[in-house]
């Protein structure tokens, strides 16, 4: 079982540019969760998907895209990558919504 | 917008030691509650989740307790050892939200 696996692991984009990261979890969970973690700002959620077909805003979801290809797989997107964007994402998913959560490795990405 | 505050921010203690790591949140509505463990550069992984209808949870050497009367929840940890040095993490939600609110951790050194 790999759990919640995350691509890539690092990345630098230069403002204006786009990029897709991804998600997969094969723990067969419903509910599937975008956060963002920046120093003194504490882990926030962007987007969530509490089952396959649905997604919903969370606390900061301006700037990004999700998109919940089928259960395994949730990704998002920056459409135009802006400094203010640089911040390790954490993929997490659940059996079902609030429920206990699992944490990909996560993405440290930086745009310059 | 309900808070999740953990105080100290950072706690050094000798091995063997027992010890206890506080969370406090603003709202008593709340739905359930989580503790995770972070280590630098991963992701988070969840230790115990204890809903609103509860008072604890245990795992191993680890008891988390919950009093939503006076919006707390701690997390003892018995006889402490060095690998249990990371960052640890709580997280809640409220009744009627999908969206957790993190605190912003303690960082825990337990030395030899």
């Amino acid at each position: 079982n790999a759990g919640v696996t995350q691509t890539p692991k690092f990345q630098v984009l230069k403002t204006g540019q786009s990029m897709t990261l991804q998600c997969a979890q094969d723990m067969n969970h419903n509910s599937m969760y975008w956060y963002r973690q920046d120093p003194g700002m504490g882990l926030r959620l962007i987007y969530y998907s509490a089952s396959e077909g649905t997604t919903d805003k969370g606390e900061v979801p301006n700037g990004y895209n999700v998109s919940r290809l089928n259960k395994r797989e949730f990704s998002l997107r920056l459409e135009s990558a802006a400094p203010s964007q640089t911040s390790v994402y954490f993929c997490a998913s659940s059996e079902s919504e609030r429920g206990r959560e699992y944490f990909g490795p996560g993405t440290r990405l930086t745009v310059t | 917008k309900q808070e999740v505050t953990q105080i100290p921010a950072a706690l050094s203690v000798p091995e063997g030691e027992n010890l206890v790591l506080n969370c406090s949140f603003t709202d008593s509505a709340i739905y359930n509650l989580q503790w995770f463990r972070q280590d630098p550069g991963k992701g988070l992984t969840s230790l115990l989740l204890i809903q609103s209808s509860q008072r604890e949870q245990t795992s191993g050497r680890l008891n988390a307790s919950l009093d939503k009367s006076s919006g707390r929840s701690t997390l003892y940890i018995a006889a402490s050892q060095p690998g249990d040095s990371a960052t640890y993490l709580c997280a809640s939600i409220w009744g009627g939200s999908y969206i957790p609110t993190f605190g912003r951790g303690t960082s825990l050194i337990v030395h030899p």
